[in-house]
């Protein structure tokens, strides 16, 4: 099993620029998340998706958007990225919450810089 | 709402000391997880632990071991015969049990353990 999958690794783009990032699992997991990690602020939430056509927002939301057109695939969008979007990005994904086994299972991380 | 407290930023020992990593939580929630990460300097996130806060018993695995207190809300992690492979960002982090918060992961801001040889 591969686990969590990220592409691409590294990224840069220019302010203005659209991208999307992509994550895939393979463990039938329900859930599936996107994080920003940034320095001294340890991990944030950004948006999530409880199944296959669902999404919500984390709690930093403003200037992505995401889709959950299959159970195995999260994508994360940046319509017009911005220097603040500067970061690292995880996505993890996991069984249902009230599930015994319901820890996150993190994927490699997409190192993006936005000039 | 929820929140996880690591005040130790950083931590620095030689190899073959032992070190405690200190984690604080707050929540209202009677049924909760409690969740250890590490990040090495390769930057992944890797699943250490979790408990969930109807178990109290402290847990071993080789030389990490874990002291769950909801006594005083502390989750803490001990290495013991700190080995260089140990250094890496380390992360507590509390998930809820709740209906309408069981998604979210409250994470510290993380302990980096540097071990020198």
């Amino acid at each position: 099993n591969a686990g969590v999958t990220q592409t691409p690794k590294f990224r840069v783009l220019k302010t203005g620029q659209s991208m999307t990032l992509l994550c895939a699992q393979d463990m039938n997991h329900e859930y599936m998340y996107w994080y920003r990690q940034d320095p001294g602020m340890g991990l944030r939430l950004i948006h999530y998706s409880v199944g296959e056509g669902t999404t919500a927002k984390g709690e930093v939301p403003d200037g992505y958007n995401v889709s959950r057109l299959k159970k195995q695939n999260f994508l994360l969008g940046l319509e017009s990225a911005a220097p603040s979007q500067t970061s690292v990005y995880f996505c993890a994904s996991s069984f249902q919450g009230r599930r015994v086994g319901n820890e996150q299972f993190f994927g490699p991380g997409t190192r993006l810089t936005v000039l | 709402a929820q929140k996880v407290t690591q005040a130790q930023t950083e931590i620095s020992v030689v190899e073959k000391e032992d070190v405690t990593l200190d984690c604080v939580y707050e929540t209202r929630d009677t049924t909760y997880y409690l969740f250890w990460y590490k990040q090495p300097p390769s930057g992944e996130l890797v699943f250490l632990i979790r408990r969930n806060s109807f178990d109290e018993q402290n847990e071993i695995s080789g030389r990490y071991s874990w002291n769950f207190q909801k006594s005083t809300s502390s989750f803490n992690f001990t290495i013991t015969a700190s080995q260089v492979v140990d250094s890496a960002v380390y992360f507590c982090a509390l998930r809820l049990n709740s209906g309408g918060s069981n998604y979210k992961l409250t994470f510290g801001k993380g302990t980096l353990l540097t071990v020198n040889p």
